[in-house]
Formats: structure tokens, sequence, C-alpha cells
């Protein structure tokens, strides 16, 4: 079956612009987690949403944000970006809520911030 | 004030020899570690996890230990061989302020030698 499919795969923004990140999960899978990788710091929780509600929530500032739709497609959402925003950022989907269970990573959105 | 290191940044092995990837958590409410592996331009894979009420579990050549006293878990490759070269990442998972919240290694990155 399908792979999680992020879109798009690479970004390139102006500091203060917002930008939309989306993320296809596996067909069937009900939530999806979002991270955000940088070499200093590794790969790092941002939220997580299962059937359309967010359920967990990382120690990120709230310009970072996100939804997920009903057939659960998900995006996010950075505003008033920063250059620190430079990052990949993957998610992740999974059959049932929570860490404690195998998560299906996409390739990831390389966003640049200049 | 990392909760989930991984100290080795680097590992090499000569194949058919065992990888020992090592990672030590802060946290006494993890509950719950995840390795998974990331080759280059792909994101993450999960590999095996276990849960805090045992202390080891193996599927295949893979087997993952986990020292609850000492909070530390590692995950043993035997044999090794070159397609496992890729980098490692260690996950945990607890709850925090009533929120799943998974948390990740910085990554060992293994090279096995033919």
């Amino acid at each position: 079956k399908a792979g999680v499919t992020q879109t798009p795969r690479y970004l390139i923004k102006t500091r203060g612009q917002q930008v939309t990140l989306s993320c296809s999960p596996i067909s069937g899978h009900r939530s999806v987690s979002w991270y955000q990788q940088t070499p200093g710091q590794g790969l790092q929780f941002l939220f997580e949403y299962f059937s359309e509600t967010q359920r967990n929530k990382g120690n990120f500032p709230g310009r970072f944000s996100g939804r997920q739709f009903s057939n659960s497609r998900s995006e996010m959402n950075v505003s008033t970006l920063e250059l620190g925003d430079s990052a990949l950022y993957l998610c992740a989907s999974s059959y049932r809520q929570g860490m404690n269970t195998e998560a299906f990573f996409g390739q990831g959105t390389r966003l640049t911030v200049v | 004030d990392q909760q989930v290191k991984q100290n080795s940044p680097s590992l090499s092995v000569q194949e058919g020899r065992i990888s020992i990837l090592n990672c030590d958590y802060t946290n006494s409410m993890f509950d719950y570690f995840l390795w998974y592996k990331k080759y280059p331009a792909e994101g993450p894979t999960f590999l095996i996890s276990i849960s805090s009420i045992k202390d080891k579990n193996e599927d295949g050549r893979f087997t993952v230990f986990l020292n609850k006293s000492a909070k530390h878990l590692s995950l043993h490759i035997v044999p090794s061989q070159p397609g496992d070269s890729a980098v490692y990442f260690c996950a945990a998972s607890g709850r925090s302020g009533g929120s799943y919240i998974p948390t990740f290694g910085r990554g060992t990155s293994l090279i096995v030698h033919p």
C-alpha cells in the first residue's frame, strides 16, 4: 500500500512569511504526528492529530499549528517564519493514537527560510 | 536538556560482527521505547520497540535490552550487514502533563564494513 506522502519536498520562504505543509497518511491510519528535525536539536515532536483533534503537543510556539481533515490528511502551518525554522519537517502516521505504536514516516519537507 | 541521549554519534563495525547501539534516558515517566532506522533522503523507519514491563525484545537479528534501574537501553544487531549502515534513533514516550510526548535521541550513525 502507498506510504506517507508529504508535499512539497522542498520549499524556500522568506522571513516573516507563512508556510503550509501537507501530509497524506497511509490509508486507514487515523493518527498523524509532525516532527521538526534540525542538526542541532535532532528530531523534535510538534503535535499529533487523531480523528481531526489535536491530542498531543510538543514544546513549540503558537506560530506552529496544524489541523487534520476528515480523510485523515493533515496540514501544518508556520506563521511569521524565522531563520531558525529552517529544518526538515517530518510527518508520521499510525493506526492508533500515541507513541506506543509503530509509526510510518514520510520523506519530509525541507524548509529553508532566507 | 536532553531527556534521551545517544552518546555515540557514530559506530563502525565489521560485517558479521555484533553492533551495539546505546541510549540513555533521564525521565522516569518514560514507559515505552522504540528504535528507528534512517537512510539518507528517507524518513525514519520503525525497527523494534519495548515496553517498560519487559527487559528484552527480539525480532530476527535485532534485540533491544532495557535496564530500567540504569535508565539505559541498547540495540544489538547480530550479525551486522552492510545494508544496516544507517542512522539509528532511539525514542521514548511517556505521560507529561496529560499528553503523550515522544522524545528522540540525536541518532547514532552506524557503518558496517564489508
